[in-house]
């Protein structure tokens, strides 16, 4: 079975500073890797994913991430941010084809951007 | 594209009423949809699986009685959770996949609906 691990509960960053997400996975067999962002009261909004190819990749916002195969990470980073960033964030591992996907969530990230 | 909703977003009910709530695929068919719930401070837990035109695969340790999945439309699943009690409050969430974009492995999450059960 796969899992996730978000190493930090909890981000503070100040306003136009860079910021790293860390998220880890494991798993027996290939995975798909994506971001989410979910605001207060909100469902999740995709920021990016890794299905195959380059390893990094870019996403909505600003964000982007590199899947390293062999430390098995999957890194949100963002060179600089802006209050409207302020939200939780998932990292998230798929496994399975065709008609069957398994998401495995990650405990989340709050990213909490001090003016 | 690719929009996702819920109704209600929130609902307030009795201890021991049942309580549907709907996900639509709006703009897309889903013959794939997921209905995950939420706790305060918690990440998503997925409840089960629902399939358009065959019965929802549940995960461990839901009771598929209590919380009941229909499918019955590429645009449309529901989840009723029967006789509620208090801890069933909760935020639940569902999300779709394209019936047309398999290969994107893509999940469209709904905005999501809060449950409180008084």
């Amino acid at each position: 079975a796969q899992s996730v691990t978000q190493l930090d509960s909890q981000v503070p960053v100040f306003e136009e500073a860079p910021v790293e997400l860390r998220c880890n996975y494991s798993s027996s067999v290939s995975v798909y890797l994506f971001w989410y962002v979910q605001y207060p009261n909100q469902g999740l909004q995709l920021l990016l994913k890794y299905l195959s190819g380059s390893t990094l990749v870019k996403g909505i916002n600003g964000f982007e991430a590199e899947f390293n195969k062999s430390q098995t990470s999957f890194h949100l980073r963002k060179p600089s941010v802006h209050i409207s960033d302020t939200a939780e964030y998932f990292c998230a591992v798929s496994v399975g084809s065709g008609g069957y996907q398994k998401v495995t969530f990650g405990i989340g990230t709050k990213l909490q951007v001090i003016p | 594209g690719a929009v996702v909703s819920q109704h209600p977003s929130w609902v307030i009910c009795k201890s021991g009423t049942s309580v549907k709530i709907e996900c639509r695929s709006l703009d897309f068919q889903a013959t794939t949809m997921f209905w995950y719930r939420q706790f305060p401070k918690q990440s998503l837990m997925l409840m089960a699986t629902s399939n358009e035109g065959s019965k929802a695969t549940y995960e461990q340790g839901v009771e598929k009685d209590k919380f009941l999945i229909n499918h019955a439309s590429l645009t449309l699943s529901t989840l009723t959770v029967t006789s509620a009690h208090p801890e069933d409050s909760s935020f639940y969430i569902c999300s779709a996949r394209d019936a047309g974009r398999q290969s994107s492995y893509e999940q469209y999450f709904g905005p999501g609906t809060r449950l409180t059960v008084t």
